[in-house]
């Protein structure tokens, strides 16, 4: 059963401190892993797919990151806009994607 | 861009009532997914679908029950609602294996 942890439950930030989300993950078979942003009340938008181990994407404020048993999701320099809920997702078989809980970011000005 | 459209963003409905959620894209995407979201227990997947007229259960399809006539639009149903299926209901649509999902916006359905 293809399994999908993220941690922390909960990020607090300062404007302008950098850290990083991690989403651990067990699959049989990786067709890719995900990462989404959720903003309360909204449906979750994708982010960035990656494929292969050693695989980074990156794009404004935010950087994925792929290993054989994990990904992170790096965020330089957040502003408050970044707050949100991120969700990390596995897929193998057929397009089905298993998500993780998710990590939701405050970043405070 | 992709959309992906839900009928209704807020629905009420009483216990017994039988339930019809639609998601419709407008991308020509391959696979299409219903999902159920609950604090706590994450995003579910019900059912999906990767062609017109298929579709496979997900992890958790006891009391629903699903519809793709066309490749655009695909329908849950909720045979018999119970206040345990009160939940935000999120249709999704992908290219293809491999690929990104497009949400929607949800549908917060709450059974009485």
């Amino acid at each position: 059963e293809d399994q999908v942890t993220q941690s922390p439950e909960a990020l607090r930030l300062q404007e302008g401190e950098s850290s990083s989300l991690n989403c651990s993950y067990t699959v049989s078979g990786l067709r890719g892993l995900f990462w989404y942003r959720q903003d309360p009340g909204k449906g979750p938008e994708f982010l960035f797919t990656l494929y292969s181990a050693g695989e980074e994407k990156e794009k404004e404020r935010l950087k994925a990151t792929l290993t054989k048993k994990e990904s992170f999701l790096h965020i330089t320099a957040p502003k408050p806009e970044d707050s949100a809920t991120y969700l990390c997702a596995v897929q193998a078989y057929a397009g089905k994607s298993t998500f993780g809980d998710g990590t939701t970011l405050t970043v405070k000005p | 861009d992709v959309k992906v459209t839900q009928s209704s963003r807020y629905l009420v409905k009483r216990t017994g009532e039988k339930v019809f959620l639609e998601c419709v894209q407008d991308m020509d995407h391959e696979n299409m997914f219903w999902y159920r979201q609950d604090p706590g227990l994450g995003l579910r997947l019900i059912y999906f679908s990767y062609d017109v007229k298929m579709k496979e259960k997900g992890d958790i399809p006891e009391g629903y029950s699903v519809s793709r006539e066309k490749k655009e639009r695909f329908s849950l149903i909720l045979e018999s609602a119970s206040t345990n299926q009160t939940s935000m209901y999120l249709c999704a649509s992908a290219l293809g294996s491999g690929y990104g999902y497009t949400f929607g916006s949800g549908t917060r359905l709450t059974v009485v």
